[in-house]
């Protein structure tokens, strides 16, 4: 089975700061995607940005940014010119592309945003 | 755009007693998640259907059965509830066989007492 590895359970970073979520993960598979998910306070699940591991340009989307590692197993997030809306819980998710479509998340990482 | 939808928002049952869960994927959406997160954990994999047929299982309880119904929309029904049940239940949506991203309705929260 795929795991999925955050190893930071809390992050804090200033308003307009860079900071990076990790998320490392395991799998034997070739084809698969990868996923940020962020859960505000509401608790609802918003799409971030995906990565197909078949694509080796890393995937943008506004001020969020990957670094996609695959020998590495390493999907990592950035996020630039942070803002207070992006406080959140962060969750990296893995699905394959082979075997059941259903997510597999990583434990999540809590971000604060200071002003 | 269309969401997913999913009634109740909240729901209060006591030990013991059922609970049904509704979810109204986007509309052309045929594949439907159930997922289950408890307090300070991650969303867990429950159960999914493709074209109204179960499509992989995750950690579901015995207890717990659900369906998809030819208009699409999907029930996770709950029997012989445990405190232990208690937690936000959220369905996800995508079109296809599931090479595309899922969306995520708001969730119903579950409290058992």
């Amino acid at each position: 089975a795929q795991t999925v590895t955050q190893s930071q359970p809390e992050m804090s970073v200033q308003e307009a700061e860079t900071v990076t979520l990790s998320c490392t993960y395991d799998t034997s598979e070739s084809d698969y995607y990868l996923f940020w998910y962020k859960q505000p306070p509401s608790r609802q699940m918003i799409l971030v940005i995906r990565q197909e591991a078949y694509k080796q340009q890393n995937a943008t989307e506004n001020r969020f940014s990957v670094n996609f590692q695959k020998a590495a197993k390493s999907f990592s997030l950035k996020i630039s010119d942070s803002q207070l809306g992006d406080a959140a819980m962060y969750f990296c998710a893995y699905r394959s592309a082979v075997t059941g479509y259903a997510l597999n998340f990583g434990k999540g990482t809590s971000l604060l945003v200071t002003p | 755009a269309a969401g997913v939808i999913q009634s109740p928002r909240h729901l209060i049952k006591e030990k013991r007693e059922t609970a049904t869960l509704k979810c109204y994927p986007i509309p052309r959406h045929d594949t439907v998640y159930w997922y289950q997160q408890g307090p300070g954990q991650d969303p867990q994999f429950l159960i999914s259907f493709y074209e109204k047929m179960q499509s992989d299982k995750g950690s579901i309880p015995d207890r717990f059965s659900a369906q998809q119904f030819s208009d699409y929309h999907s029930e996770l029904n709950m029997s012989s509830l445990e405190l232990g049940d208690s937690a936000l239940y959220f369905c996800a949506s995508s079109p296809g066989s599931g090479r595309t991203e899922a969306f995520f309705g708001q969730g119903t929260r579950l409290t058992v007492v």
